[in-house]
């Protein structure tokens, strides 16, 4: 079974910190995600990567960057953690388009994050 | 106009009826996704499929191409399922589609008394 954790299921810091969420895959997926998920909003992408030392934009990564030094690991850091970043975060892998069950992704539990 | 909608956006029922749960998108697909959140956050994916019909137990996903919609029921529902059901799509390629980036939908929230 696919495995995707996350470093902490709840985590408070103060406006100004830096903070650093860590996502972890063990089934070599090259494509990993990271979105937040706000109560009438959805889900909204933040960044994705495809490859390891590769990254794109989602629909809202101001505020945010990411690090993906191992295929495994995908890092999203707040540079400088704001009250409007209070969210639920989660990260998704899967395999690329085109091979089997490229399309499903897996998600993982959810890091629930207050800024205050 | 969200490329994904659905509807309706939160559900209560009695335990032992019939669920349905419609979902619309407005681009092109590759690949119609049905996904369970339970409270607590994690999300698991139920079903995928780009035609037809796919079963599994109690749960039935249905997808109509032409029409662009596509719909998940529940048969003799029970307080289990209680969870936020969400629709998302993967766009082709001319739609914005890349590397399996999805579309989603903002979720249904159901609740099964018993």
């Amino acid at each position: 079974d696919v495995k995707v954790t996350q470093s902490s299921r709840y985590l408070v810091k103060r406006t100004g910190e830096k903070v650093f969420l860590e996502c972890v895959q063990d089934m070599d997926h090259e494509n990993m995600f990271w979105y937040r998920q706000d109560p009438g909003l959805g889900l909204r992408l933040i960044y994705f990567s495809y490859d390891v030392k590769m990254k794109e934009k989602g629909d809202i990564p101001e505020g945010y960057s990411v690090s993906r030094e191992k295929k495994e690991r995908f890092s999203l850091i707040l540079e400088s953690a704001s009250t409007n970043q209070t969210s639920m975060y989660l990260c998704a892998s899967s395999r690329p388009l085109g091979v089997m069950d490229g399309e499903t992704q897996y998600f993982g539990p959810g890091t629930r994050l207050l800024v205050l | 106009k969200n490329e994904v909608e659905q509807s309706p956006q939160n559900l209560t029922a009695q335990e032992g009826e019939f669920i349905t749960i419609n979902c619309s998108y407005s681009v092109g697909i590759s690949a119609l996704h049905w996904l369970q959140q339970h409270p607590g956050g994690g999300i698991v994916s139920l079903f995928m499929l780009s035609s037809g019909k796919k079963k599994h137990g109690r749960l039935i996903a249905t997808i109509n191409i032409q029409e662009k919609h596509s719909s998940l029921h529940i048969t003799a529902s029970h307080p289990r399922d209680s969870a936020v059901y969400i629709c998302a799509a993967t766009p082709t390629l001319n739609y914005g589609g890349s590397q399996g980036n999805l579309i989603f939908g903002k979720g249904t929230k159901l609740s099964v008394k018993p």
